[in-house]
């Protein structure tokens, strides 16, 4: 149990479009999803935590307007990056906290942005 | 304030055994977990400890000092396959993990 997808695993765009991930929990209701960024050899970074349908609380230094999130039900949670540059190029992997485990989050494969 | 730390680095032998610390320091505390990521994979979880003690599940076991903000990872039996970054994050009073930057683990034959 606990299986969390997202969706696509690998993206390369153009500078100025905007890209859509989206995160699932498979076999739980995830109450709460989260947002890290990771660069390479780097630890996780968290960007911003999301409630179901409520605004999702972004860390300092993230800008919401760029990173758009929303957690429409208890089982998807989508990221936007808006107007993508190359500085947006990174490994976001999200995670999902709920189930049985109220504490444990239990991560998503991740997806690669690469941004031309 | 909070802070979380663990070894950059660490080698070991295949079929050895190596202990992994993790030390924090943080006013709230809702458990220690452990996660392993293989190099360009999203980590997986390994354990959660929120009590004192020792937690063994098959080859790694994980252990916890609330009173000294300790924890460690312990890998037995060594494999090739464990070669990763392991991280450790504690859950502060607002039920979020507070990362380490991961220790890089290395397993030579």
């Amino acid at each position: 149990g606990a299986v969390v997808s997202q969706h696509p695993s690998r993206v390369i765009c153009k500078s100025g479009t905007s890209v859509k991930i989206e995160c699932r929990s498979l076999d739980f209701q995830a109450t709460t999803m989260f947002w890290y960024r990771q660069f390479p050899k780097k630890s996780l970074m968290l960007m911003a935590t999301s409630n179901e349908g409520s605004k999702a609380t972004y860390e300092q230094g993230v800008e919401k307007d760029k990173f758009l999130i929303n957690h429409a039900s208890l089982t998807l949670s989508t990221l936007t990056v808006t107007s993508a540059h190359p500085e947006d190029s990174s490994f976001y992997i999200c995670s999902a906290r709920g189930g049985t485990s109220l504490e444990t989050q239990y991560f998503g494969p991740g997806t690669r942005l690469l941004v031309l | 304030g909070q802070n979380i730390d663990q070894p950059t680095e660490m080698t070991a032998t295949e079929g050895a055994i190596v202990q992994i610390n993790c030390t924090y320091q943080t006013s709230g505390f809702n458990g220690l977990f452990w996660y392993q990521q293989h190099a360009g994979e999203a980590p997986t979880f390994l354990s959660y400890n929120v009590l004192d003690g020792l937690e063994e599940k098959g080859r790694f076991s994980s252990f916890l000092s609330r009173s000294k903000g300790y924890s460690y990872l312990l890998l037995k039996e060594l494999q090739m396959k464990d070669s990763a970054s392991y991280l450790c994050a504690f859950m502060d009073s607002n039920y979020q993990l507070i990362w380490g930057a991961g220790t890089k683990l290395i397993i030579k034959p």
